[in-house]
């Protein structure tokens, strides 16, 4: 069974720096592999994904996020933070054939100072 | 598209009564899911359908949630009696898996408080 697992329960990071937020999946194959975006009180947003291909993904909002197969790792990050990024931040692994059910890590507090 | 739908935004109801939470998926996906969120367990997969035939509700709690899609534009999740425990925010979610464009679309929420 496919599994994901974010580490860090919440981040915290100045304005104007950088960020990493740091995702590992559990799979057999080649994983789908998502960010969503949940800010309070609202529903989901997909940020970006990966399906095959090139490995640096680009996404809404000046987001990238890597997949590393060797890692299995599929970490986001911004080059300079805005404080309209903080929000719950959500990595989620797909097979890759058959059905696709979307399995969400616990999520990513992100608090931006000013 | 206007999106996923959910109603109502907001539910409070006393313990022991039925509520009925409400999704209209997008026009023309055929997978629609439904999460559960709490700061607990975080999202949880409740069931998801295809073609409005439930696929896996292995993630259902317990005999008091049942979920029905009766067509491709309706789907409700009822849970009878509902108890405090059932506190949460309930997602919908709607796909379709075209080559790409498999990503799950997510509703704004049910915010359910059991009391």
């Amino acid at each position: 069974a496919q599994s994901v697992t974010q580490p860090d329960i919440h981040i915290t990071v100045s304005e104007g720096a950088s960020l990493e937020l740091r995702c590992n999946y559990s799979y057999g194959a080649t994983p789908y592999l998502f960010w969503y975006v949940q800010s309070p009180g609202q529903g989901l947003q997909l940020l970006l994904k990966y399906f095959s291909g090139d490995t640096l993904v680009q996404g809404i909002k000046g987001f990238e996020a890597e997949f590393k197969r060797s890692q299995s790792s599929f970490n986001l990050r911004k080059p300079s933070v805005h404080w309209s990024d903080a929000a719950e931040y959500f990595c989620a692994v797909g097979a890759s054939g058959g059905s696709y059910i979307p399995t969400f890590g616990r999520g990513t507090s992100l608090i931006v100072h000013p | 598209d206007a999106g996923v739908i959910q109603s109502p935004r907001h539910e409070v109801t006393e313990m022991g009564q039925e509520v009925t939470l409400r999704c209209k998926p997008i026009s023309g996906h055929d997978y629609l899911f439904w999460y559960r969120q709490t700061m607990m367990r975080g999202l949880e997969l409740l069931i998801y359908f295809n073609n409005n035939v439930p696929i896996d509700d292995s993630g259902m709690p317990e005999d008091r949630f049942s979920a029905k899609m009766p067509n491709a534009s309706f789907s409700t999740l009822k849970i009878q009696p509902s108890e405090p425990r059932d506190s949460a925010v309930y997602f919908c979610a709607s796909s379709s898996f075209e080559g790409r464009n498999t990503e799950a679309f997510f509703g704004q929420g049910t915010r359910l408080t059991v009391v």
